[in-house]
C-alpha cells in the first residue's frame, strides 16, 4: 500500500514562528499536495507539485510556502505563523490511475498557533 | 471552471437502513468524480471514483455511487447502514485525464444510530 506519512500530528506554536510540516511518500508518485481543512468549508489546495523543485499555487497560497528538493518529500512552510492558520493540513500524493487523478492522504497534522 | 455541491452538510440513519449522500457537480468538460471518507482523527480514504467507464460505480464497503450526466449528479448510496459508517464523506471533481487539482465539496457528516 501506498504510504503518505506527515511528520506531526500535532503541533502547538506562537503568532509569528516559523513553522515545517513535513510529508513523506514511499511509492514514487509524481505529484505531491498540501491542502487545509477547516470545518464548512471542506478542503482547499494551498499548493501542489508535480516534481522535483517544481510547484504550483493552489487556491489559498498566501502566507504559506513549499519545499520539494526530493521526489518522496514536500514540505509545507508557514514563514511567520498567525493564528488564522490554526488549522489542519493534510498531505497527498498522487497517481493517474484510468484517466483520473487518484489521490493517497497522509493522517494529517493539526497545527495551533496561540 | 468546476464545483461541486454536497446538498447536506449532516446526515443521520438508523443501522440497516439505506445510506443517500448527495452530490451535484459542475464542470465544463468530461469529468472524474471521486466519493472519499474520512474517519475521526485519519487522512482522506478513496471509496470510488467515476472516469467516463460504467455510470453504476462500485467501491469498498459496500457503497455505489451512480453517474447521471443528464442531473448533473453524483449521489452515493449504501444498502444498510453500519456503525462503522459513521464519518464525514467529500465528492469531488476534476477534469478527466490530468493531475491538475481537484475540487472538494465541503462535506457531509453521516450520523449511524442504534
Amino acid at each position: 500500500d501506498v504510504k503518505v506519512t506527515q511528520s506531526s500530528r500535532y503541533l502547538v506554536k506562537r503568532t509569528g514562528e516559523k513553522v515545517f510540516l513535513e510529508c513523506v511518500q514511499d511509492m514514487d508518485h509524481e505529484n505531491m499536495f498540501w491542502y487545509r481543512q477547516d470545518p464548512g468549508l471542506g478542503l482547499r489546495l494551498i499548493y501542489f507539485s508535480y516534481d522535483v523543485k517544481m510547484k504550483e499555487k493552489g487556491d489559498i497560497p498566501e502566507g504559506y510556502s513549499v519545499s520539494r528538493e526530493k521526489k518522496e518529500r514536500f514540505s509545507l512552510i508557514l514563514e511567520s505563523a498567525s493564528t488564522n492558520q490554526t488549522s489542519m493540513y493534510l498531505c497527498a500524493s498522487s497517481l493517474v490511475s484510468g484517466g483520473a487523478n487518484v489521490l493517497t492522504f497522509g493522517a494529517g497534522s493539526r497545527l495551533t498557533v496561540l | 471552471a468546476q464545483s461541486v455541491t454536497q446538498l447536506d452538510s449532516h446526515v443521520s440513519v438508523s443501522e440497516g437502513t439505506p445510506v443517500l449522500l448527495r452530490c451535484n457537480y459542475s464542470s465544463s468538460y468530461s469529468p472524474s468524480l471521486f466519493w472519499y471518507v474520512q474517519h475521526p482523527n485519519k487522512g482522506l480514504q478513496l471509496l470510488l471514483k467515476y472516469t467516463s467507464a460504467a455510470t453504476l460505480v462500485k467501491g469498498i464497503n459496500g457503497f455505489e455511487a451512480e453517474f447521471k450526466k443528464s442531473e448533473t449528479s453524483f449521489h452515493l448510496t449504501k444498502p444498510s447502514a453500519h456503525m462503522s459508517d459513521a464519518a464525514e464523506y467529500f465528492c469531488v471533481v476534476s477534469l478527466t485525464g490530468t493531475a491538475s487539482k481537484l475540487t472538494f465539496g465541503t462535506g457531509t457528516r453521516l450520523q449511524v444510530t442504534l
